[in-house]
């Protein structure tokens, strides 16, 4: 399989529990991108990557968020002290030159 | 700060039928824009890209426009299929950042 991959697909937690997701992105793809999504709404840009450097962070990655990408391979993203409003699906993608290409997703329900 | 908008947000429409999606931006400093199909509950599957400097890009019964100065993009669907019944979405690369700015999508149903 040559595509990004993401794991786990669904994440069912309790408000105030640590989650985290991974992020395996096309191999040789040195831009990699995370993004949430609400229903009904377009993805909305979290975090870039280009290797293991993170170049950009929305204001919507508060201090609960955290993401790495040790070593300029997988990334891995956390969510500290989940709330309600963190429910939704979260996007990983990357990119080599302009195109960006998104994995299947992580859905995560905060109850 | 960029904004896209789609529109509309649902089309309905009999198999066979050609088809047009309109996405609008409001800064034309981009550096590309990109079309998205999403089916429900999945990730995000790369339709088409069109660079700055490009006008449009075509793959199979698809095709997408770009008119930067006016800040518009179409993608052009022929002979739609039910296979084509989705949420299409289409993104900017702004000027000076890699995001991709997203629209709200358009959802398609092609019904047989």
């Amino acid at each position: 399989d040559t595509g990004v991959s993401q794991d786990p697909r669904h994440k069912i937690t309790k408000r105030g529990q640590n989650v985290t997701f991974r992020c395996d992105p096309i191999s040789e793809h040195n831009r990699l991108y995370w993004y949430r999504q609400t229903l009904g709404q377009g993805p909305e840009f979290l975090t870039y990557f280009q290797n293991e450097a993170q170049l950009e962070k929305s204001r919507l990655l508060s201090d609960r968020f955290s993401a790495e990408r040790p070593k300029g391979s997988f990334s891995t993203l956390e969510i500290q002290r989940t709330e309600q409003g963190d429910s939704a699906m979260y996007l990983c993608a990357s990119s080599r030159t302009l195109e960006a290409f998104f994995g299947q997703g992580t859905r995560l329900t905060v109850v | 700060k960029q904004e896209v908008t789609q529109i509309p947000a649902a089309l309905s429409v009999p198999e066979g039928e050609n088809l047009v999606l309109n996405c609008s931006f409001t800064d034309s400093a981009i550096y590309n824009l990109q079309w998205f199909r999403q089916d429900p509950g999945k990730g995000l599957t790369s339709l088409l890209l069109i660079q700055s400097s490009q006008r449009e890009q075509t793959s199979g019964r698809l095709n997408a426009s770009l008119d930067k100065s006016s800040g518009r993009s179409t993608l052009y669907i022929a002979a739609s299929q039910p296979g084509d019944s989705a949420t299409y979405l289409c993104a900017t690369s702004p000027g000076g950042s890699e995001k991709l700015v997203f629209g709200k999508g358009t959802k398609l149903t092609v019904n047989p």
